[in-house]
């Protein structure tokens, strides 16, 4: 499953099936780039981030790739599981530590 | 052994009251942030301390004031209190100041009514 355009609020996957979340950002002078991830009731979590010297970084079952040309960025995530419903959050760094948050997307995981 | 707490977790109150909240990291981190997380889940920093310094100062009412003790505490307090005001705060740590990975606190879910 995949999130397209600009943003899309909610993503709906069946489990085992990987995950494409979008995002776009606003700053071509943001050099740092961090995907965070929220469950109900708690605060965001640490997923992955990238610098603007790379265009792709891998994880633990996560991808980020980022995309400076278009200002885009996305988490690609394999395999999803139910563990992995969350809202999950892109993040720019635009000047000093300040951190410009995206609106979220739900991702939904059915089994 | 949590990185970042917050006190209290719930916080109702009413139009006009003055109330604050308390947050701690113990990972050693010389930078701690405020943000809100509004209903529809948007998150919008606040503020910013570094080694007990503000660095960052958001659009924020005045009637919130940040005060940093220390390096590991940074408390939030909110003076006449309004309706526009309930939201979740989260409070955050990092190493330092820019292109570090921030650790969040569990949140301060305040209600005024």
């Amino acid at each position: 499953g995949e999130s397209v355009g600009l943003h899309l609020p909610t993503l709906s996957v069946q489990e085992g099936d990987n995950s494409i979340i979008n995002c776009a950002y606003s700053n071509s002078a943001s050099d740092y780039f961090i995907w965070y991830k929220q469950e109900s009731g708690k605060g965001p979590q640490f997923i992955i981030d990238i610098r603007s010297n790379m265009d792709k970084r891998q994880g633990q079952r996560v991808t980020v790739l980022l995309n400076k040309t278009v200002k885009h960025l996305s988490l690609q995530i394999a395999a999803t599981q139910p563990g992995d419903s969350a809202v999950y959050f892109c993040a720019e760094e635009t000047s000093g530590s300040r951190l410009t948050f995206g609106e979220g997307t739900q991702l939904t995981v059915n089994p | 052994d949590t990185a970042v707490s917050q006190t209290p977790k719930y916080l109702v109150t009413q139009m006009g009251n003055d109330k604050s909240i308390k947050c701690e990291q113990n990972l050693g981190h010389d930078t701690m942030y405020w943000y809100k997380q509004d209903s529809k889940k948007f998150l919008k920093i606040m503020f910013s301390y570094n080694n007990k310094e503000l660095i960052i100062n958001e659009t924020v009412p005045n009637r919130f004031s940040p005060k940093s003790p220390d390096k590991a505490h940074l408390n939030l307090h909110i003076n006449s209190l309004e309706l526009g005001d309930s939201a979740v705060y989260f409070c955050a740590s990092s190493q330092e100041a820019g292109g570090n990975e921030q650790y969040f606190g569990p949140g301060t879910r305040l209600t005024v009514t």
